[in-house]
């Protein structure tokens, strides 16, 4: 299948920083990707939708403002998360759609575990 | 009533058995239809897709589809200890539109 990587896999920072989180589609190109995060012991909801070279999509409830998201090529969107806080601690999940296959699938990058002190 | 209900579990059979699990929605417009694995602190694996109502099988797994009941399952037939993992379903309405996930069944196989 196709495959989508995220780094970085986990970090761990002071409340008040911001962290850079990039998604990059390996294999192919998506003009679309989508932003997850996942509490423990909790389904995936999504945050927002990244469409390259456009802003990006925001669920209700989701600041965003304080998560920037930037899709600047096909093949990379990345999240920062600003002025991190304990709160933010979660695991970040990205995915994309392979517009070359007919199904109508989402391939997931491995996560990056967020845990902010 | 949230959109994806699926029982989270947790889930324990002995090797071998055959897993059923299942989620239902409430969303007519839903008709894309996955299940993804999901290990401890990874990001989520397709296993099945199926496109509106029907059947799918790959191997020890089968996902079905009941659009008028609005009901979908995965069975694991001969299950092993390494499919000890967390089953999400997830779904769509629209081609390239994100999915909406259940909140995960957590199965446990011994051996």
């Amino acid at each position: 299948g196709a495959v989508v990587s995220q780094h970085p896999s986990r970090v761990i920072c002071k409340s008040g920083t911001s962290v850079k989180i990039e998604c990059r589609s390996l294999d192919f190109q998506a003009t679309t990707m989508f932003w997850y995060r996942q509490f423990p012991k909790q389904s995936l909801m999504l945050m927002a939708t990244s469409n390259e070279g456009s802003k990006a999509t925001y669920e209700q409830g989701v600041e965003k403002d304080k998560f920037l998201i930037n899709h600047a090529s096909l093949t990379l969107s990345t999240l920062t998360v600003t002025s991190a806080h304990p709160e933010d601690s979660s695991f970040y999940i990205c995915s994309a759609n392979d517009g070359r296959r007919s199904e109508e699938t989402q391939y997931f990058g491995p996560g990056t575990r967020l845990l902010v002190l | 009533q949230k959109e994806v209900e699926q029982d989270p579990g947790p889930l324990s059979v002995p090797e071998g058995a055959i897993v059923s699990l299942n989620c239902t929605y409430s969303n007519s417009a839903f008709q894309y239809f996955m299940w993804y694995r999901q290990y401890s602190r990874k990001g989520p694996e397709l296993l099945m897709y199926t496109y509106s109502s029907g059947n799918k099988e790959d191997g020890r797994f089968t996902a079905q589809v009941d659009k008028s009941s609005k009901y979908i399952s995965l069975f694991i037939r001969d299950s092993q200890p390494s499919d000890s993992a967390t089953y999400l379903c997830a779904m769509s309405g629209q081609a390239g539109t994100a999915l909406i996930f259940g909140k995960g069944t957590t199965l446990s196989v011994s051996s």
